[in-house]
């Protein structure tokens, strides 16, 4: 069985421009969810996507915009970078079943420095 | 709205002394809780999760946690501390049909020889 795979594991960028982070769901999964976890801090959600379609928001501008793939793999798209985006971007996945989710299990992360 | 409030955001044991680690939540509805840890530069793990059933959750590593109603409080604990649990340990909170996971700012573990 496949856990969670992010890519890439570190990324660099200046403020204002844009990246796309992807995240592969573990085999069997149908829901994947992205958090942000800045230095120091706790994971706070962002969004969640189901079938393709957003499931929940978090407190997050709208610059913040992500995707999910008939496979259930996902990418999260942040436009306009600024310096406080810097930050561990975590995926996790879990399977949604009669209106409940499963366990949520997480990916490694992606580093996203924003200079 | 629903909060986690871990108490101590680090803790230092002797290795092979009891392990506490606190978490006292709010929700308005009865809630789903879980503990993960992170190791440096890695993702999140499931140590353990309580949803409804028992009171006293046993999880992996040797981990335990009860959740206690009364006290809003679901304290992770493990009888004998190894070098091995040092890490960031959150406390997280989630509802039936509300998947978001909300988490507790973490506490960290540190070990003494």
């Amino acid at each position: 069985e496949t856990g969670v795979t992010q890519s890439p594991t570190h990324l660099i960028k200046t403020r204002g421009q844009q990246v796309t982070l992807r995240c592969s769901s573990q085999s069997g999964h149908n829901t994947v969810s992205w958090y942000q976890q800045a230095l120091g801090q706790g994971p706070q959600f962002i969004f969640q996507y189901y079938r393709e379609e957003e499931n929940g928001r978090g407190n997050f501008p709208p610059r913040f915009s992500g995707l999910q793939f008939p496979n259930y793999s996902s990418e999260l798209n942040v436009n306009a970078l600024e310096l406080d985006d810097s930050a561990l971007y975590l995926c996790a996945s879990s399977l949604q079943s009669g209106g409940e989710t499963d366990t949520q299990y997480f990916g490694p992360g992606t580093r996203l420095t924003v200079l | 709205a629903q909060s986690v409030t871990q108490l101590g955001s680090h803790v230092s044991v002797s290795e092979g002394a009891l392990v506490l680690l606190r978490c006292n939540y709010s929700s308005s509805v009865p809630p789903y809780l879980f503990w993960y840890v992170q190791y440096p530069n890695q993702g999140l793990q499931l140590l353990l999760k309580y949803t409804s059933a028992a009171t006293l959750v046993k999880g992996i590593n040797g981990f335990e946690a009860e959740f206690k109603k009364s006290e809003t409080s679901f304290h992770l604990t493990k009888p004998s501390a190894h070098m091995s649990d040092a890490a960031e340990y959150f406390c997280a909170l989630s509802n039936f049909g509300n998947e978001k996971l909300t988490f507790g700012t973490g506490t960290r573990l540190t070990i003494i020889p």
